[in-house]
């Protein structure tokens, strides 16, 4: 079982739509989650992180995490072409000794056509 | 303010020879970190200094070394190079290396 596991791409959605993008982590003890956007030839850039269970909302993004479920989601309201792109689910394991160390999920490819 | 830097963004080197990658943070980061991607295993772990000290290390073998100096720039050093090791190496920083970071553009490796 990989340590994190997101769900297996690629998706596409209509322009407009919600896109929901799911992970999965192994180590119970986690304690912070992340998702990146990485469009193609470019670096991973930062769009949400969350600490707590429950949703946190910026803009059009919703990150949703499920610690008992050892899950987290990432949902895209009213997507734009502009969201097509790879999104890297990432987790700090080892219950906050795990310094700079992120564990990354293998990526979801988005594609949002018009 | 300026984003992370790394340098040299690409490269070609044989096997056997040796690299050495730079970057630099964000002003007013202390931590660095360094990921390898690939399309194959994705991204992963290196290592993770802080005030020049390493504070923590992923599975890889001890061809692979890194450095922080008290400006707060990094170094990665390997060596011996083989024809895995052809990736995209990747810097962060972060104020704080409890995972927000912010990555630089990469250094590609090629080993022919």
């Amino acid at each position: 079982q990989k340590e994190v596991e997101q769900n297996s791409g690629p998706l596409s959605v209509p322009e407009g739509a919600i896109a929901s993008l799911n992970c999965t982590y192994s180590d119970r003890g986690s304690q912070s989650f992340f998702w990146y956007r990485q469009y193609s030839g470019k670096s991973p850039e930062l769009i949400m992180s969350i600490y707590s269970n429950g949703d946190k909302e910026d803009g059009r993004f919703t990150a949703q995490l499920n610690k008992a479920s050892q899950y987290v989601s990432l949902l895209i309201r009213d997507s734009q072409p502009s969201d097509s792109a790879t999104y890297l689910c990432a987790v700090n394991m080892g219950g906050g000794t795990s310094y700079g160390k992120l564990t990354f999920g293998q990526g979801t490819i988005l594609t949002v056509h018009p | 303010k300026a984003g992370v830097t790394q340098t040299p963004r690409y490269l070609i080197k044989t096997r056997g020879q040796q690299v050495t990658l730079s970057c630099s943070p964000i002003s007013g980061h202390r931590s660095v970190s360094w990921y390898q991607q690939t399309p194959g295993q994705g991204l992963q772990f290196l290592f993770e200094y802080f005030s020049e000290t390493q504070r923590n290390k992923g599975n890889f073998p001890g061809r692979f070394s890194g450095r922080q100096f008290s400006n707060s720039r990094s170094e990665m050093n390997v060596s011996t190079l083989e024809l895995g090791d052809s990736a995209l190496y990747l810097c962060a920083s972060s104020s704080s290396g409890f995972g927000e970071l912010f990555f630089g553009e990469g250094s590609r490796l090629t080993v022919l």
